[in-house]
């Protein structure tokens, strides 16, 4: 069956390190997006891919970046991981189109930075 | 930017129906309006959309006013596996069609 996987599902790292998250899907989906979800809070967007070497910043996009080689992967790159950036990241994905369509989330990747 | 208002949290007492309202007043024609639950720690989980017409599947029924000014999504039995949090969304269509979610409606279903 077609997925959406990230990895790791938990990590915890030091301040400045820096750090990748993985976002694979196997829809073949143009459209892929990273969110951020502090305890207690709703999803905030941090960056979005339309498409193959497109990408774009969400709300919430300084200090990550990401980068689209291909359809199926979308890393997000923590450069310098702060404590502020302690959060849970969620991966999904649509097919892209006129109407919106269905957002298919990952299980989530909880990073701690200490 | 359409955005959107939802109660924080209710509670719905197992068996009986569930009714999530959602204001979106400042809504354009041709912009959908989205549902989405996250249960516990999970990722979120697509429920349901619309855009004029009233809408039922499997999971639920979306009401949308004549107006579009605010719609209901209605769980029609109530389980203790339908406690979550339930986002109403309305992508930015001069923004690529971006979802963003709010802090949507806390649901405890109760025995």
């Amino acid at each position: 069956d077609a997925e959406i996987t990230q990895s790791p599902r938990h990590k915890i790292t030091e301040t400045g390190r820096q750090v990748t998250l993985a976002c694979h899907q196997t829809w073949n989906h143009n459209n892929m997006f990273w969110y951020r979800q502090d305890l207690g809070h709703g999803l905030r967007l941090i960056h979005y891919s339309y498409g193959v070497h497109d990408t774009n910043k969400g709300e919430v996009s300084d200090g990550y970046s990401v980068s689209r080689s291909n359809t199926e992967d979308l890393p997000l790159t923590l450069e310098s991981a702060a404590s502020s950036q302690t959060s849970v990241y969620f991966c999904a994905s649509r097919p892209g189109g006129g109407d919106t369509g269905e957002l298919f989330f990952g299980e989530g990747s909880r990073l701690t930075v200490l | 930017d359409a955005k959107t208002t939802q109660p924080p949290s209710m509670d719905c007492a197992e068996g009986r129906a569930a009714n999530l309202p959602c204001n979106h007043s400042t809504i354009s024609g041709n912009e959908y309006v989205y549902w989405y639950r996250q249960i516990h720690s999970q990722g979120p989980q697509y429920i349901i959309h619309g855009l004029k017409n009233n809408e039922t599947n499997e999971m639920a029924s979306l009401i949308i006013t004549e107006d579009r000014k605010s719609s209901t999504l209605i769980l029609p039995h109530a389980t203790l596996r339908d406690t979550a949090v339930y986002y109403c969304i309305v992508p930015i269509n001069n923004a690529g069609n971006m979802l963003t979610f709010g802090g949507g409606t806390r649901l405890m279903v109760k025995p």
